[in-house]
């Protein structure tokens, strides 16, 4: 089973800043990599596949980046719709797909 | 492709329970779905999943032997039944697919089904 380990757990900032997310996986997953963002009381929503494809109609703040192990979620400048706990998942070895365990992205 | 899925269930321990998830706008044979439960204040954990053109599911080992997957090609509805509940069960149930992308990547997802175990 690959594991996924996503740090930090909690990150505070302020609208308008750079943020960076990582997620790190056990052994080589190649490309496949896909992030997902949720919110409250909503289902996830796949924001990035394949470590670095926009998903339909996600904003292009959103970049998603990294290679084999260790992977980056970028948003150039975060806005207050994008406070939310982010998953990284794997599908290239399954199964089982794994999740990492999330970092929550808070106001400071 | 839009997944629909069944209402809230409120459950005895020991009992089992069936969610439905109904998948409609897309092409359903070929796109694989995914049970994702996510237990309160936790993070999403993967059940299981099938791709109903080859049929046979697939499950984390944690659920192995309590969980099922079906896949029913006439109304385009997926089910997962989970037997020997707890109160561990206790979390929101999501069906989530790859619309046709046979890849597991979830690109869309249920409402959720909230399934409380509970004596």
């Amino acid at each position: 089973e690959i594991a996924l380990t996503q740090s930090p757990v909690t990150l505070h900032v302020y609208p308008g800043e750079r943020v960076t997310l990582s997620c790190r996986a056990s052994q080589n997953v190649s490309n496949h990599l896909a992030w997902y963002q949720e919110k409250p009381g909503q289902a996830p929503r796949l924001l990035i596949y394949d470590m670095s494809t926009r998903a339909t109609g996600i904003p292009v703040r959103f970049r998603g980046s990294g290679s084999g192990t260790d992977f980056t979620l970028t948003i150039s400048s975060l806005q207050s719709e994008d406070f939310a706990v982010y998953y990284c998942q794997q599908y290239s070895d399954w199964p089982p797909l794994t999740f990492g365990g999330g970092t929550k992205v808070e106001t400071k | 492709m839009q997944l629909v899925q069944s209402g809230a269930e409120v459950k005895r321990p020991g009992s089992s329970v069936k969610v439905s998830c109904w998948a409609s706008g897309g092409t359903f044979r070929s796109s694989a779905f995914s049970w994702v439960r996510q237990a309160p204040g936790q993070g999403l954990e993967w059940m299981g999943g099938i791709i109903p053109m080859f049929g046979a599911a697939h499950y984390a080992q944690k659920f192995q032997g309590r969980v099922t997957i079906i896949a029913d090609d006439l109304t385009t509805t997926i089910y997962m039944e989970l037997s020997g509940l707890r109160s561990e069960d206790t979390a929101v149930y999501y069906c989530a697919t790859d619309c046709d992308h046979l890849n597991f990547v979830m690109f869309s997802w249920g409402q959720g089904t909230p399934v409380t175990v509970s004596s």
